[in-house]
């Protein structure tokens, strides 16, 4: 099915150990996006991207990196994980930023 | 900058009861505004969208009209179900002044539903 796909559903991480998120969408979407989901707080931009080899930053950018090297992936990284990280991370990509598509998520937990 | 407002929750209701979340927000240039749904486990999925003033989005019995008078997007709904139970996103798109857009959506905090039987 068309869409987006994250990677991995759920990690368990200890504090200051790294990790990569993968976003692949085969829609052929220009944009993409990283979100985090923390209780109480909606969902807060990371970093996008508007095009391959693109990249911004967001909202809360800090502790996180990303990379598009392919049209079709978005790669999130944290280098040293903290426990402020702990979250849900969200993936969505965008058809003329009207129509977005997104994950179904990456749960991380740091410890 | 851009920000959204939603309604405190949690929200709970009985089956067929009539439905209201407030959203206002705060915006520069033109966004368009959307409500998205999240079932427990799940991530996001558009419930509708206006992308203009006065326009009105609606799907599954939802409604929402874009009023830019009041820079609110309340949804409603006439009779909910149980089906409905999940949390609910008020989001704007950016827009600048000159129209161009890197279409980042700026998300309320998120609105829980409970309908009981």
């Amino acid at each position: 099915n068309a869409g987006v796909t994250q990677t991995p559903k759920f990690r368990v991480l200890k504090t200051g150990q790294s990790m990569t998120l993968l976003c692949a969408q085969d829609m052929n979407h220009e944009y993409m996006y990283w979100y985090r989901q923390d209780p109480g707080m909606g969902l807060r931009l990371i970093h996008y991207s508007v095009g391959e080899g693109t990249t911004a930053k967001g909202e809360v950018p800090d502790g996180y990196n990303v990379s598009r090297l392919k049209k079709q992936n978005f790669l999130l990284g944290l280098e040293s994980a903290a426990p402020s990280q702990t979250s849900v991370y969200f993936c969505a990509s965008s058809l003329l930023r009207v129509r977005y598509t997104f994950g179904s998520g990456t749960r991380l937990t740091v410890v | 900058g851009n920000s959204v407002t939603q309604m405190e929750g949690p929200v709970t209701l009985s089956e067929e009861a009539f439905l209201t979340i407030n959203c206002t927000y705060t915006a520069t240039g033109y966004p368009s505004l959307f409500w998205y749904v999240q079932y427990p486990g799940e991530g996001l999925q558009l419930l509708l969208k206006a992308t203009k003033a006065d326009d009105k989005g609606s799907n599954k019995g939802f409604e929402a009209t874009y009023r830019k008078e009041t820079t609110s997007f309340h949804l409603e709904k006439g009779s909910v179900q149980v089906s409905d139970s999940a949390v609910y996103f008020c989001a704007l798109s950016d827009q600048n002044a000159g129209g161009t857009s890197y279409g980042k959506l700026t998300f309320g905090q998120g609105t829980i539903l409970t309908v009981h039987p």
